[in-house]
């Protein structure tokens, strides 16, 4: 399975839009983008997910580039709060085995 | 409505020995999905249910390692003998259908082998 490739690492202090962009060079047609967040001893959590453009929700936006051969995230306003790492995932619409990279770690600082 | 969740926490146990981690998705979720996260490496896909039936176990690492889930409800995972190398976190998700769509996880099982 194919991974992604994303900084280790982001700092940033709250108030701040933070965005963490996500490499998918061999990206296929039938893959989507996914993002998940995940905090110490929890499991991962769905942000936001998208084919291609732009996708908004309440938490994030999701901007994928006409040859999605990347993808960004973009978190407006963090908090500290949202510490936490930060996965990009592809993955095949008709599979659904996630394959998880070493995700970007966020660190807020007031 | 109650997420998924997974049992117990926390398992330790010695080389050898048979630990089992059991996963109850949410209600009305027909996919099933085990992944772990041994000591220092990345979140892995270890296999998927739709229903009662397997439909991908190609990320199960050994025979060691049983995933049942009998009548399509909750799953558990049984790992006979365990070894060193097992230790780590297990996730248990589930989703309501296939294709797109998020994964819901559980908190994990923490299995420590000495």
């Amino acid at each position: 399975l194919a991974k992604t490739t994303q900084p280790i690492s982001m700092d940033s202090y709250e108030g701040q839009e933070v965005n963490i962009t996500c490499s998918h060079n061999n990206i296929a047609t039938n893959d989507y983008i996914t993002w998940y967040q995940q905090f110490p001893s929890q499991g991962p959590r769905f942000i936001i997910q998208g084919y291609k453009t732009k996708v908004t929700n309440e938490v994030a936006s999701l901007f994928i580039p006409a040859d999605r051969k990347s993808s960004t995230l973009s978190l407006p306003r963090v908090s500290l709060s949202d510490t936490a790492v930060y996965y990009c995932l592809r993955g095949d619409t008709g599979r659904r085995a996630l394959t998880f990279g070493s995700g970007t770690r966020l660190q807020v600082q007031p | 409505e109650a997420g998924v969740t997974q049992f117990p926490s926390h398992s330790v146990i010695e080389k050898g020995q048979t630990v089992t981690l059991r996963c109850d998705p949410i209600s009305g979720h027909d996919n099933l999905y085990w992944y772990r996260r041994v000591m220092g490496k990345e979140i892995k896909f270890l296999l998927h249910f739709v229903k009662e039936s397997k439909q991908d176990e190609s990320g199960m690492p050994n025979n060691r390692f049983l995933a049942e889930r009998t009548g399509g409800t909750y799953s558990t995972l049984k790992v006979q003998p365990a070894e060193l190398e097992d230790s780590g976190v297990y996730f248990c998700a589930s989703s309501h259908g296939g294709g797109t769509g998020e994964l819901f996880f559980g908190e994990g099982s923490r299995l420590t082998v000495l």
